[in-house]
């Protein structure tokens, strides 16, 4: 069973960058089932995908977020990682890594998430 | 970007009910559509991809329906462990979008 973990300071200051890990147990980084992925949740509100990438490294973000986003794939510690620059209040979110599979795809395992808060 | 939307926001609904959300896409998505359950502080969980395939472990009171831009959500008997949001997502081109939700209450 896939699990997923993220990791990352809870706080951030204005106009610096969100850095936040994945670490992946029961399957592997590299495995080429699976995307990795990033899906936000401001507090009270809905869904937003923020990227994937392949194992491979290629990688799709969300246009809304492209020029500030940059997600990264490390094999040989089994993590994925996210990183949004130049953040404001609005990128106060609960933050999930997910997996993307399937055909047509679909998010299948989640971490649990973590809030992130962008706050002086 | 291709906006989805769900109908209604929130009900109210008793244990043994039969209760149906709706969702719909901005355009045709095929059969690209995805059901997801949240419950209060916890990650969303897949019910159901691609419109009707049930996901392993979901009970099979939970069906999907739907293509091209009209889809649904049916419980067949809602049991208490399912108050909860239910969201909607396309998967048919990125940037993969949500539907703001269905709150179901019991």
């Amino acid at each position: 069973q896939l699990q997923l973990q993220e990791s990352g300071p809870g706080l951030v200051k204005p106009s610096e960058t969100l850095s936040l890990t994945c670490t992946v147990s029961g399957g592997s980084s590299s495995s080429s089932t699976y995307y990795w992925g990033w899906i936000r949740q401001p507090p009270g509100k809905g869904l937003e995908w923020i990227g994937n990438i392949y194992y491979s490294g290629n990688t799709f973000y969300n246009p809304s977020l492209k020029s500030r986003v940059t997600i990264s794939v490390d094999t040989s510690k089994n993590q994925f990682s996210l990183k949004l620059s130049s953040v404001t209040a609005a990128d106060t979110a609960v933050y999930y890594c997910v997996t993307i599979s399937g055909d047509p795809y679909h998010f299948d395992y989640w971490g649990q998430g973590t809030l992130v808060t962008v706050s002086s | 970007d291709i906006q989805m939307t769900q109908s209604p926001s929130s009900l109210s609904a008793s244990v043994g009910d039969r209760v149906t959300i709706t969702c719909r896409a901005s355009q045709s998505i095929t059969a690209h559509l995805n059901w997801y359950q949240q419950k209060p502080g916890k990650a969303p969980k897949l019910l159901i991809y691609g419109a009707s395939g049930l996901q392993s472990g979901v009970p099979s009171r939970f069906s999907g329906s739907g293509s091209g831009t009209d889809f649904t959500l049916t419980i067949s008997s809602l049991q208490p462990e399912d108050s909860a949001t239910y969201y909607c997502q396309q998967s048919y081109s990125r940037p993969f979008t949500f539907g703001p939700g269905t709150k179901v209450d019991i």
